[in-house]
């Protein structure tokens, strides 16, 4: 499909362990976001990139949370040391724009991640 | 401190009639006003958008209203559709807000909107 991807889309996973979040965005989009919805409440920023370079970083919620995307495509969020507060749903969303261009942000359909 | 704001958490419409959702803005940086739509177990898909140099944007059955003064948005859906049943999230964005010019955006809450046939 053409769309955003995100695997896996469900993750349970033991609080203390470390987990990975992949995002495929749409081809030749350079803008990627992540987002953290918590249930109830809307999407919340974590992190941008424009290609390769993260250009911002100020919505990740502490230093256990870190993302890349070392090529300009593919990005993974990555949580270490995983606590019950970080269960949400991590959506991951793309956008052809450069800055100083409006776009539309296209959203994949999230991976649901669970902390007992 | 919440800068989007979707005040009614639900809206149940009859079909064939107008359903409006509103949603208010405090932070005045704000410049670009989007509306999402979202399904169960999907994503937010994008449906219409506004820049602040326009009070209305019109796409098929969705038009939306900026009032820029009042910092209000709405959106209205006519003639309203079962198929339109979903939570629909406000969201707005500030060009060069952060310094490094991401265009983050901000999320209301989002309201349940049924349409009910």
């Amino acid at each position: 499909g053409a769309g955003v991807s995100q695997s896996p889309r469900y993750k349970v996973a033991k609080r203390g362990q470390d987990v990975a979040l992949r995002c495929d965005p749409i081809s030749g989009h350079v803008s990627l976001f992540w987002y953290q919805q918590a249930l109830g409440q809307g999407p919340e920023f974590l992190t941008y990139f424009q290609n390769e370079a993260q250009l911002d970083k100020s919505g990740l919620p502490s230093d256990r949370f870190f993302a890349e995307r070392p090529e300009g495509s593919v990005s993974t969020l990555k949580i270490q040391r995983t606590q019950q507060e970080d269960s949400a749903v991590y959506l991951c969303a793309s956008s052809w724009a450069l800055v100083g261009i409006y776009n539309e942000q296209f959203f994949g359909p999230g991976t649901r991640l669970t902390v007992l | 401190d919440q800068q989007v704001k979707q005040n009614s958490p639900s809206l149940s419409v009859q079909e064939g009639r107008i359903s409006i959702l509103n949603c208010d803005y405090t932070n005045s940086m704000f410049d670009y006003f989007l509306w999402y739509k979202k399904y169960p177990a999907e994503g937010p898909t994008f449906l219409i958008s506004i820049s602040s140099i326009k009070d209305k944007n019109e796409d098929g059955r969705f038009t939306v209203f900026l009032n820029k003064s009042a910092k209000h948005l709405s959106l209205h859906i006519v003639p309203s559709q079962p198929g339109d049943s979903a939570v629909y999230f406000c969201a707005a964005s500030a060009s060069g807000y952060s310094g490094a010019g991401s265009y983050q955006l901000t999320f209301g809450k989002g309201t349940k909107l049924s349409v009910i046939p």
